[in-house]
């Protein structure tokens, strides 16, 4: 059975930082590309940046350029997303979600919320 | 970056109606568009992937067609549990894009 469980999330004021991880199980993680999607609260969703089955192919939204860094370590099968500089607009609900193909997600944690807010 | 404009907005319907959204792209996407079913509190769902393929356990009922920058989404015969918003997303091209959603209350 496929599982994909986030962490991390929490209230953290502007300019602060936190990282999410998402544990998978299931599937073989290192062959698997891999998004994280976010939601802020009551509106639509977003993709924020993606990881391919080779760790140098790594890609992101504008607005997260420079301050979001994704990475995965395979030998513990954890996805991460490290979050600097945060900003008020950063505050949604954040999804991990696994490629099936041409970045379409089958399979999606239960999403890690993180506030921004002084 | 692809924009994907999604109509209608909200579709009021009854069990046992057809339902057919639409989904349009700013620039060609080839096939490589994805539709979400997303209840309140949930993860989204994966319905179709590829514009037509059906994910595994998603009933029949859901069919995608299209290709290029128009595709729809329809639902044959509204059930119950049916009733959700409703997104698509193109993975053809940085930055992947969702469409703004389309839900599908009872009417």
């Amino acid at each position: 059975e496929v599982q994909l469980l986030e962490s991390g999330g929490g209230l953290v004021q502007p300019g602060g930082s936190l990282r999410l991880s998402c544990v998978v199980s299931g599937f073989t993680f290192s062959r698997n590309a891999m998004s994280w999607v976010r939601q802020p609260p009551g509106k639509g969703l977003e993709w924020v940046s993606g990881i391919g089955n080779s760790d140098a192919d790594t890609y992101y939204r504008d607005s997260v350029k420079g301050r979001f860094t994704i990475s995965r370590d395979s030998s513990k099968n954890t996805l991460y997303l490290q979050m600097n500089s945060l900003r008020a607009e950063d505050t949604a609900i954040y999804y991990c979600a696994k490629d099936i193909l041409w970045w379409a997600f089958d399979f999606w944690g239960q999403g890690s919320l993180v506030s921004v807010s002084s | 970056e692809v924009v994907l404009t999604q109509s209608p907005a909200t579709l009021p319907l009854s069990p046992g109606e057809r339902a057919t959204l639409s989904c349009r792209a700013s620039q060609s996407v080839s096939r490589h568009l994805a539709w979400y079913q997303q209840k309140p509190g949930q993860a989204p769902r994966l319905l179709i992937y590829d514009a037509s393929k059906r994910a595994t356990g998603i009933p029949a009922r859901f069919s995608g067609s299209g290709s290029g920058t128009d595709f729809t989404l329809t639902i044959s015969s509204l059930e119950a549990e049916d009733f959700a918003v409703y997104y698509c997303q193109q993975g053809s091209s940085w930055p992947l894009s969702f469409g703004g959603g389309t839900k599908v209350e009872i009417k």
